[in-house]
């Protein structure tokens, strides 16, 4: 199984600020990396699909980049209803597709 | 829009079984392919099952293969997951969730359920 080491787990930023989570996959994903917003109490929300691709009805200050088993997640201008769970998962080799460990985002 | 509504949790022992469903509507249900991720408390996301549109394929972890059995009815809209032989260590919320495909390169997921507990305990 292919393996999703996302850091930071945990992240405390200001609001304004620019935030960068990274997922690394243990063998080349070929870009089937997605990342996930979950609020407390609340099921997982897609964000970005194919590493790059903005799903309809996101902001667009949360974007994604990378490549073959680097990728990262960014928020441009954090804003106090980002405070969320983040996570990536990969699906290029099923099954299964896994996900990262979560990164829990504060504000400061 | 989207909307998915999982039903059947609760509390079971140890070796008892429970069957989760999850009504679709919104969309054409036969035309996705459907998943089931856990969600253990305080703990991350973990892929439980998924299954084509069709129902012909169906995929499971190993951590519940040979006691879970995914299926779906796409008559009634319904997606299902048997669970049996439960153990406390599937203790979790159980999400249902839809794929934006049919069969091939399933693994996004862009509907989420609100989610089902189960808690698996004497």
């Amino acid at each position: 199984d292919i393996q999703m080491t996302q850091s930071p787990s945990s992240l405390s930023a200001s609001v304004g600020d620019r935030v960068t989570i990274t997922c690394q996959a243990s063998q080349d994903i070929s870009n089937y990396l997605n990342w996930y917003q979950q609020k407390p109490g609340k099921a997982p929300k897609l964000l970005i699909y194919d590493a790059s691709n903005l799903e309809t009805g996101v902001p667009s200050r949360f974007s994604g980049s990378g490549s073959g088993t680097e990728y990262t997640f960014t928020i441009s201008s954090l804003q106090p209803e980002d405070v969320a769970t983040y996570y990536c998962q990969q699906y290029d080799k099923l099954p299964p597709p896994t996900f990262g460990g979560g990164t829990k985002l504060e504000i400061k | 829009e989207v909307l998915l509504v999982e039903s059947g949790g609760g509390l079971v022992q140890p070796g008892g079984s429970l069957r989760l469903s999850c009504a679709a509507s919104g969309f054409i249900f036969s035309s996705y392919g459907m998943t089931w991720v856990r969600q253990a408390p305080g703990k991350g996301l973990e892929w439980v099952s998924s299954i084509s549109g069709s129902g012909g394929s169906t995929y499971y972890a190993d951590s519940v293969k040979g006691r879970f059995s995914m299926s779906r009815d796409n008559a009634k809209n319904t997606l299902y997951l048997q669970m049996n032989s439960l153990r406390a260590e599937d203790t979790a919320v159980y999400f249902c969730a839809k794929d934006i495909r049919w069969e091939l390169r399933m693994g996004v997921f862009d509907g989420w359920g609100q989610g089902t507990l189960v808690t698996v305990s004497s």
